[in-house]
């Protein structure tokens, strides 16, 4: 089975830069999706394929993927922002599996 | 505009049985694969099953194989899950998902969810 991993918690004042990261066994090889999910609503993919974005998404989201760790980067963060951030790959052994979820509280 | 609209969840008891649906619009449905994802209460993001554009292939997590079938009518634009054996530890929000594009691909559009509750 692939594990990925994920801090539980990440704080950061408004117009400051968030960053999230996923650790997975080689997960550089891998590409990586990032989806956001604000309280009560469904999930939203924010990036994909490591770095690119759905059309709608802000520029200020962005993603980078090497070794064993993923980052999204929210840059200029907004309260709006707030919200729980999953990752996500794929793996022949295991099909999809996602990250643990990191939530995000803008201070 | 694209639209999932799921439905069927509920209060169910411990090894009963439920099937769940979803509506597809706004896209070309038997063009996509398909996917179900939950989330137990306070929980993360499970991945459930998937079925390819055709449907000819499914997938499924380790926790629900043998107990749930995923299943699609792409004549309808509606992809079905049916579990049965049902347990505690499958009370949770359903989603379903519509997978991007090729196979596999991330989940571009998402369902609001419907609440799968199992108690006796």
């Amino acid at each position: 089975s692939y594990f990925l991993t994920q801090a539980p918690s990440v704080s950061v004042a408004p117009g400051q830069t968030a960053r999230i990261t996923c650790d997975g066994n080689n997960i550089g090889s891998k590409s990586v999706h990032w989806y956001q999910q604000r309280p009560g609503q469904a999930p939203v993919l924010v990036v994909y394929d490591g770095r690119d974005r759905p059309s709608g998404i802000p520029e200020r989201f962005a993603g980078s993927n090497s070794g064993n760790s993923a980052t999204l980067t929210i840059s200029r963060v907004e309260a709006g922002d707030e919200a729980d951030y999953y990752c996500q790959v794929w793996d022949s052994a295991s099909d999809w599996v996602f990250g643990g979820g990191t939530k995000v509280t803008v201070l | 505009e694209v639209q999932l609209l799921e439905s069927g969840g509920g209060l169910v008891q411990p090894g009963g049985s439920l099937r769940l649906s979803c509506a597809a619009s706004g896209f070309m449905f038997s063009n996509h694969a398909m996917t179900w994802v939950r989330q137990a209460p306070g929980k993360g993001l499970q991945w459930v099953s998937s079925v390819t554009a055709s449907g000819f292939s499914t997938y499924y997590a380790d926790s629900v194989k043998g107990r749930f079938t995923i299943s699609r009518d792409n004549s309808r634009n509606t992809l079905f899950l049916q579990m049965n054996s049902l347990r505690a530890d499958d009370t949770a929000v359903y989603y379903c998902a519509k997978e991007l594009a090729g196979d596999p691909s991330p989940f571009d559009y998402w369902g609001q969810g419907t609440l799968v509750t199992v108690s006796s």
